[in-house]
């Protein structure tokens, strides 16, 4: 069974960083490209950040490029994303998501919260 | 940037009844579209790809159609699992992805 889990979320103050990762199992996770998505609590979903199967593309929403860095260890069957220079409005829900054989997310990871305060 | 519009924001019906949901490009999308339904506490879950395909294990009552700019999603039957909210998801710009406010479906 395909399975995504995150994990790394936590609260941290602005200007702060946090490194979140996603364990995936059940599928050949290096040729499958990656997403992270996020939601702001009670709002609706944000796209953040795409890699390649390889690593060799990443890209970014502009809300996050220059502070967020996404990467991946395939032999690890593991994603990543470093946040710095966190602020408030970056708290919500991190979501990774597979970019399927049909291009779009599926599945998805449960999510880990990031809460950003003082 | 293309921006996404769902309509209505709320809907509210009975078990049993029809849903149409509403979703509008603001430039066409062609047929890169997709829908994804998420439950309270729950990650989204994808339904409908490329406007009209469903996806592994969607019961036959999800349908999507439309192209270019306006998009449906219908639930002929609404069951109580059913009630959640919607949202749609273009990738006409691809790798850059962009996600709708999302539709709510409330039991009446």
């Amino acid at each position: 069974e395909v399975h995504l889990v995150e994990s790394g979320g936590g609260l941290v103050k602005p200007g702060g960083s946090l490194r979140i990762s996603c364990a995936a199992s059940g599928f050949t996770f290096n040729t499958y490209s990656m997403n992270w998505v996020r939601q702001a609590p009670g709002k609706g979903l944000e796209w953040v950040s795409c890699i390649s199967s390889t690593s060799s593309y990443t890209y970014y929403a502009d809300s996050v490029k220059g502070r967020f860095t996404v990467s991946r260890d395939n032999t690890n069957n593991s994603l990543f994303l470093e946040m710095n220079s966190l602020r408030a409005e970056d708290t919500a829900v991190y979501y990774c998501a597979r970019d399927d054989d049909t291009s779009w997310f599926d599945p998805w990871g449960q999510g880990t919260l990031v809460t950003v305060s003082s | 940037e293309i921006v996404l519009t769902q309509s209505p924001a709320t809907l509210s019906l009975s078990p049993g009844e029809r849903a149409a949901l509403s979703c509008r490009a603001s430039h066409s999308v062609s047929t890169y579209l997709a829908w994804y339904q998420q439950k309270p506490g729950q990650a989204p879950r994808l339904l409908i790809y490329d406007a009209s395909k469903r996806a592994t294990g969607i019961p036959a009552r999800f349908s999507g159609s439309g192209s270019g700019t306006d998009f449906t999603l219908t639930i002929s039957s609404l069951e109580p699992e059913d009630f959640a909210v919607y949202y749609c998801q273009h990738r006409s710009n691809w790798p850059k992805f962009t996600f709708g406010p999302g539709t709510k479906v409330l039991i009446k």
